[in-house]
């Protein structure tokens, strides 16, 4: 079975800098999909980046990017010039692509991020 | 593009009693995942459904949970005679096919008195 792992229970950082959140995962397929969600205090879960493991570019959106080390079995989210909006809990998941797998998302346990002024 | 929709979005109720979810998806999406967060963890995987049919549900307890989604309507998450540690977020998730994106609505905060 697929686990994931982010073991940094929590993390700040100041406004402006950067920042980044590990997670690794472990499964024996070749094809899948990683995400980095976001859930702030309202507890809304909301999509911050998706990485499709075939491919060999980081996936980036904005100021947010990965470093996808596939044989490492590793995906951590960069979180570029903070901003008070980033402060939240982030979780990473692992979707299979198997067909028997019907693509539920395996959550790691969170990384809650807190930006300071 | 209105986005998924759950309600209620606070739900109280007394142990013994019946709590029922309900979660729209998206416009033009099928597929609907129902995922449990308790206090202070990640989400975990309980139940994924197409219209009228229930294709996984190896993450629901075996009593007392069941779920739905209809030809017609939203999907319903259904807890019978509730206990203080189904206290939790229930999150309903759509996507338009396998494969895809899955999109999160904004939860159901059930609390057992």
């Amino acid at each position: 079975a697929q686990t994931v792992t982010q073991s940094q229970p929590e993390m700040s950082v100041q406004e402006a800098e950067t920042v980044t959140l590990s997670c690794t995962y472990d499964t024996s397929e070749s094809n899948y999909y990683l995400f980095w969600y976001k859930q702030p205090p309202s507890r809304q879960m909301i999509l911050v980046i998706r990485q499709e493991a075939y491919k060999q570019q980081n996936a980036t959106e904005n100021r947010f990017s990965v470093n996808f080390q596939k044989a490492a079995k590793s995906f951590s989210l960069k979180i570029s010039d903070s901003q008070l909006g980033d402060t939240a809990m982030y979780f990473c998941a692992f979707m299979s692509l198997l067909s028997g797998g019907y693509n539920k998302l395996i959550f790691g346990a969170g990384t809650r991020l807190a930006v300071h002024p | 593009n209105a986005g998924v929709m759950q309600n209620p979005r606070h739900l109280v109720r007394r142990r013994g009693q019946e709590a029922r979810l309900r979660c729209s998806p998206m416009k033009g999406h099928s597929h609907v995942y129902w995922y449990r967060q308790l206090p202070e963890e990640g989400l975990k995987f309980m139940v994924y459904l197409q219209k009228e049919n229930i294709i996984d549900e190896s993450g629901m307890p075996k009593e007392r949970f069941s779920a739905e989604f209809p030809k017609e309507g939203p999907s319903i998450l259904r807890i019978q005679q509730v206990v203080r540690g189904d206290s939790a977020a229930y999150f309903c998730a759509s996507s338009p096919e396998l494969g895809e994106t899955q999109y999160f609505g904004p939860g159901t905060r059930l609390l057992v008195l």
